[in-house]
């Protein structure tokens, strides 16, 4: 497994503003992944962030909005640009251990709410 | 593209009173299959991976099978501390690399 920590654990921020999510894990991996959980509903994937490459975005995410970093194999940092309220969500970093079989282990998350 | 689907929503169960959580999931190829427990406030804690029709894995309480087309988590006798969200996901084998596909979750209530 891995011990993942997220800074901040939750911000209150207003609209047009940024905010940068911070993911550290204790041990190296290759992949590290970003997952939005909004209010009462389930994970979805941002992005894959894969160090040395850029991030791979799914299908309705853009860098524009949600530039992602990866300088090396323990960090990874997510920004939220130009943020509205539809953006309130959980954010949650995961990574992939090798040799775990394609087992994901989650971050605490950072609660992020824009008034 | 790869569904999943959880059942029930919600369950409420007195304290020793077993019972089992579906999932349904329709994948082309299954890389596997994973359950996980989600507190509020925090992110989700991994329990099991399954990979193959027939596979069980148990912890504790929990024990998890999968067929072709669901899986199953069991919980037998649960206590109060295993109160919270159970969360199914599942990754193809024509998924964008890592990508899970997870359920709306089963919120499971255990009271005294």
């Amino acid at each position: 497994s891995a011990v993942i920590s997220q800074k901040p654990s939750r911000d209150i921020c207003q609209r047009g503003t940024s905010l940068t999510i911070q993911c550290q894990v204790d041990s190296q991996v290759t992949m590290m992944f970003w997952y939005r959980q909004q209010p009462g509903q389930s994970l979805t994937l941002i992005a894959t962030a894969n160090q040395g490459s850029e991030a791979t975005y799914e299908s309705g995410f853009v860098i524009d909005k949600f530039p992602i970093s990866r300088p090396n194999l323990t960090f990874s940092t997510l920004t939220v640009s130009n943020m509205s309220p539809e953006d309130s969500s959980i954010y949650l970093c995961s990574v992939e251990v090798q040799g775990a079989s394609y087992e994901q282990y989650f971050g605490p998350g950072t609660r992020l709410t824009v008034t | 593209e790869d569904q999943v689907t959880q059942s029930p929503e919600a369950l409420r169960l007195q304290e020793g009173e077993s019972s089992s959580l579906n999932c349904s999931y329709t994948v082309s190829g299954l890389r596997g299959l994973f359950w996980y427990r989600q507190d509020p406030g925090k992110g989700p804690e991994f329990l099991f991976t399954l990979y193959s029709a027939g596979e069980e894995k148990e912890k504790e309480r929990l024990k998890a099978t999968l067929t072709k087309k669901e899986s199953f988590l069991h919980i037998t006798a649960p206590k109060p501390e295993d109160s919270a969200t159970y969360l199914c996901a599942v990754r193809g084998t024509t998924d964008s690399w890592g990508k899970l596909q997870f359920g709306a979750g089963t919120q499971v209530v255990v009271t005294p």
